[in-house]
């Protein structure tokens, strides 16, 4: 157990729809990553926070967007969804996000379907 | 840009032995980590070791090492006495400050099969 959690673990839901994911990081942890796992794009990075503040984005659809709450829990939030975006989504958090020791630590992900 | 790549799509290798799961990276900067990670067919992405690039030894945690050469930006993972239970997505990922924050970047990954 990782220490980080997300939730559902589980999302069926149709073309068009808006959905939003979970994440708790780890305790202590400051930083907030989302990363998107697909069979055809691999492992992407889609979007960093830290601290409540967005620190740096990746092939991040304009679809999507994700905030950062005082308490440090993130949500990922996926609207007009499409085939495509079906997929296993991970959030991870780090102590710091910052340095190239910046060991992250992945929560067990969402499973998205969209039909 | 930072790039991972793992040659291997599959691997087996018999129980009991060992077995080096092959990692290139390129990236320009001069400071950077990496890293591995198994992902079980249950999906949850489980972190096994890091390698800093200014690190002068090779990373070691229990049966896990890691064969790095910077010259050749080679950063192989090495997997002794194999047992069932190492049969997995191995994903090796490099973190860096070129992309302007230390996100990782991932490999395809490589399957690895433990044969009894």
């Amino acid at each position: 157990d990782s220490g980080v959690t997300q939730t559902p673990k589980h999302l069926i839901t149709a073309t068009g729809q808006r959905v939003t994911l979970r994440c708790s990081p780890r305790s202590g942890d400051l930083s907030v990553y989302w990363y998107q796992q697909s069979l055809d794009q691999g492992l992407q990075f889609l979007i960093q926070y830290y601290n409540g503040e967005e620190r740096a984005k990746g092939n991040i659809l304009e679809r999507f967007s994700a905030q950062q709450f005082p308490d440090l829990h993130s949500e990922l939030n996926l609207s007009s969804l499409e085939l495509g975006d079906s997929a296993l989504y991970f959030c991870a958090s780090s102590s710091n996000g910052a340095g190239e020791r910046n060991e992250q630590f992945f929560g067990p992900g969402t499973r998205l379907t969209v039909l | 840009a930072q790039k991972i790549t793992q040659t291997q799509p599959g691997m087996f290798v018999q129980e009991k032995e060992a077995v080096t799961l092959d990692c290139t990276y390129d990236t320009s900067d001069q400071s950077y980590g990496l890293f591995w990670y198994k992902q079980p067919s249950s999906g949850e992405m489980i972190f096994l070791i890091y390698q800093g690039s200014y690190d002068e030894q090779n990373a070691t945690e229990g049966r896990y090492s890691l064969n790095f050469q910077k010259a050749r930006k080679s950063a192989n993972l090495v997997i002794s006495a194999s047992q069932l239970g190492d049969s997995a997505m191995y994903f090796c990922a490099l973190a860096a400050s070129g992309a302007g924050s230390y996100q990782l970047t991932f490999g395809k990954g490589t399957k690895l099969s433990v044969i009894p």
